[in-house]
């Protein structure tokens, strides 16, 4: 059964960081495209990262240059660092794999939240 | 890239048929046939309920169903239940924007 189960949230002040994990089980993180996606309060989905089977990563504008996204083959775990964090940074944080055959999000984790405040 | 347009709410009775717009552009929606639907109940992870315009997961009732009309893509509910009410959101693979997924800013569906 697959599964994904972000951990690493919390409250941090502005300018902090914080690094997000997401541990998967029932499928191989390195094999697969992953993404994290955040969801602001109240506000909609945000894909903010993603990494290729390859290791190619891209990343949303509003997070460029702050968070990188990696993994752990050992672990199979995938991991959101993220620095000079924002106010607007604060969100629920969901990690979320990609179908093989399609650009759609099939499995989901539960989310973690982050708070930026001081 | 801004994200792709869906209505703030719409709302239909329990056996009435809802459907929900979802517009982007000639770079997203209009070029790629990778439009997928999500279901988010209040305090949930989202749930995948359409994907690659038309086609449902195994375990989703054959009551929903996608569409898609140039920039537009539909996700429609037919016989509408209690459980469906939640919130949907629109997602479209986006070629060159960065990180090549977009979504949309969310519909809430009120099952009156």
């Amino acid at each position: 059964e697959v599964q994904l189960v972000e951990s690493g949230g919390g409250l941090v002040q502005p300018g902090g960081s914080l690094r997000l994990s997401c541990a998967a089980s029932g499928f191989t993180v390195n094999n697969n495209y992953m993404s994290w996606v955040r969801q602001a309060p109240g506000k909609g989905l945000e894909c903010v990262a993603v990494i290729y089977s390859g290791g190619n990563t891209f990343y949303a504008n509003s997070v460029k240059g702050r968070f990188t996204i990696s993994r752990d083959n050992s672990k199979n775990t995938l991991y959101l660092q993220m620095d000079s964090l924002r106010a607007e940074d604060t969100a629920v944080f969901y990690c979320a794999r990609r179908l093989s055959t399609s650009w759609t999000f099939d499995y989901w984790g539960q989310g973690t939240l982050v708070t930026v405040s001081s | 890239q801004s994200a792709l347009t869906q209505p703030r709410s719409v709302s239909g009775s329990p056996g009435q048929s809802v459907t929900i717009s979802c517009t982007g552009s000639s770079s997203d929606v209009g070029d790629y046939n990778y439009v997928s639907w999500y279901q988010q109940h209040p305090g949930k992870a989202p749930k995948l309920m359409i994907y690659d315009v038309s086609k449902r997961p195994s375990g989703v009732p054959d009551r929903f169903s996608g569409s898609k009309s140039g920039n537009t893509a539909s996700l429609t509910i037919s016989g509408l239940q209690a459980e469906d009410e939640a919130d949907y959101y629109c997602c479209s693979y986006a070629g060159s924007y960065s990180p090549h997924v977009i979504f949309g800013g969310g519909t809430k569906l009120t099952v009156l």
